[in-house]
This record gives C-alpha cells, sequence and structure tokens, in this order.
C-alpha cells in the first residue's frame, strides 16, 4: 500500500520555465510533508518541507504547496536550472516524537533541458 | 557535526551468497536509524528502522535482516542473497523538530548491491 504516491515517473522542462511536481497522499495523519532531492549515486538531500497547518512554504526558487482536503502537494522550481536535473521524492511523516518514521513517494526524475 | 559512513559503495555478489552492509553515524547519540532500499519504479522504501540497540522494527517481509549491536551502527544482513535483493541500498539517521519540519533524515551515500 503506497501511503505516497508520485505519479509522474519523469519531466522535463525547458532551463528558465517552471518545474512543477506533484504528490499524492492517502494517511490523513501525516503533518509532515518534505521534499527531497536525489543525484545519481549519491544519498537524498533535504529540499524544503511543509507543515500541514501551512498551505504554502518558499524558499528561494522552490515553492511547496500544501492542500490538505485534496491530500495533494506540489513543489515548484522557479526559474529551472540545469543543476536541478535530478530525482525528486516527496515524503511524509505523522509528525509525533516516537513515531517519526518518514514515507517516500516513488520519485520523478526531472531533467532540465538548455 | 554530525556524520554518517556507509560501506561499501558499490558490492557484487553471487546469488545464495551473505550480505553485510554497515553504517555508523557519528556527532550524535541514540538517533533513529533506518535502511531504505531505492529499487527501479519502487522509490524508497522503507526496510528497518531503529530506535535503540537491539531495537529493530521490520517494515516489509524480505529476504534481510537488521541489527543494532551499538548505539550508532546499523547492519544490514542476508544469509543467502536473490537476485531480486539487487538495488541501492540507503543508510540514514533522522532528527525530530518542533518547527516547520517534522522529522528530517540525513542519508549515507548508498550502497549499490548488484546480485548476480
Amino acid at each position: 500500500d503506497q501511503q505516497v504516491k508520485q505519479n509522474s515517473p519523469s519531466l522535463s522542462v525547458q532551463e528558465g520555465r517552471i518545474s512543477i511536481l506533484n504528490c499524492d497522499y492517502t494517511n490523513s495523519m501525516f503533518d509532515y510533508f518534505l521534499w527531497y532531492k536525489k543525484y545519481p549515486a549519491e544519498g537524498p538531500t533535504f529540499l524544503i518541507s511543509i507543515s500541514s497547518i501551512k498551505d504554502k512554504n518558499e524558499d528561494g526558487r522552490f515553492t511547496v504547496f500544501l492542500n490538505k482536503s485534496a491530500k495533494h502537494l506540489s513543489l515548484h522550481i522557479v526559474p529551472s536550472q540545469p543543476g536541478d536535473s535530478a530525482v525528486y521524492f516527496c515524503a511524509a511523516s505523522e509528525g509525533n516524537f516516537g513515531n517519526e518514521k518518514l514515507t517516500f513517494g516513488t520519485g520523478t526524475r526531472l531533467t532540465i533541458i538548455p | 557535526s554530525q556524520t554518517i559512513h556507509q560501506w561499501p559503495a558499490t558490492l557484487v555478489q553471487p546469488v545464495g551468497s551473505p550480505l553485510s552492509l554497515e553504517c555508523t553515524v557519528e556527532g550524535t547519540s541514540n538517533p533513529n536509524l533506518y535502511w531504505y532500499r531505492q529499487a527501479a519504479g519502487r522509490g524508497l522504501q522503507l526496510l528497518f528502522y531503529s530506535v535503540g540497540i537491539g531495537q529493530i522494527s521490520s517494515e516489509v517481509p524480505q529476504n534481510l535482516s537488521a541489527s543494532r549491536p551499538q548505539d550508532r551502527q546499523f547492519i544490514l544482513s542476508s544469509k543467502k542473497l536473490l537476485l531480486s535483493d539487487s538495488g541501492f541500498y540507503l543508510c540514514a539517521w533522522s532528527v525530530y523538530w518542533t518547527g516547520p519540519k517534522g522529522t528530517e533524515a540525513f542519508f549515507g551515500q548508498g550502497t549499490r548491491l548488484t546480485v548476480v
């Protein structure tokens, strides 16, 4: 049972345009959502997060939007740069100290076309 | 500062052979530790997590086992590897923030395991 889903395995975007990566979840107990970026043969690194009490969080070129009623979140990258080419994972946790597992989605491979 | 070490970086093993992957964390005490596997088309799958020495929770039934003999050491093992065990294995530790992140996980560099 995949509790966090990323339905687009890949996405190609022209450099300078906006990249939009989507994520859906089924567990209504999730309170925190994170995006991780992963380059080949490396571990994922944290990118940006949002808690369920917010609907938007912005950090430079990266913005995460959360629609809790739809159980959907998205990551916007604008403007997209070649260095953004990587696999992006959406992750979620229930946010309770002592129940701290992160559940990851299947990932979306983003390719920025110069 | 905290660091996480995972080795080896790559491993090629024959079917039926044993496996031992090791992970150690420095700069923190009593961390929550995790083993994830990235397999083609399946994202990051949580295999095991541990909240303390000797405490292991298994998330999926599989051919693998995990042990935590010391506070900052986490080992992934198998007695007999299967072809389907091939994948990219990642060790991680986590910290819980009371701010907007909740749980944040920090990953090792990963081990590429190929079972032949």
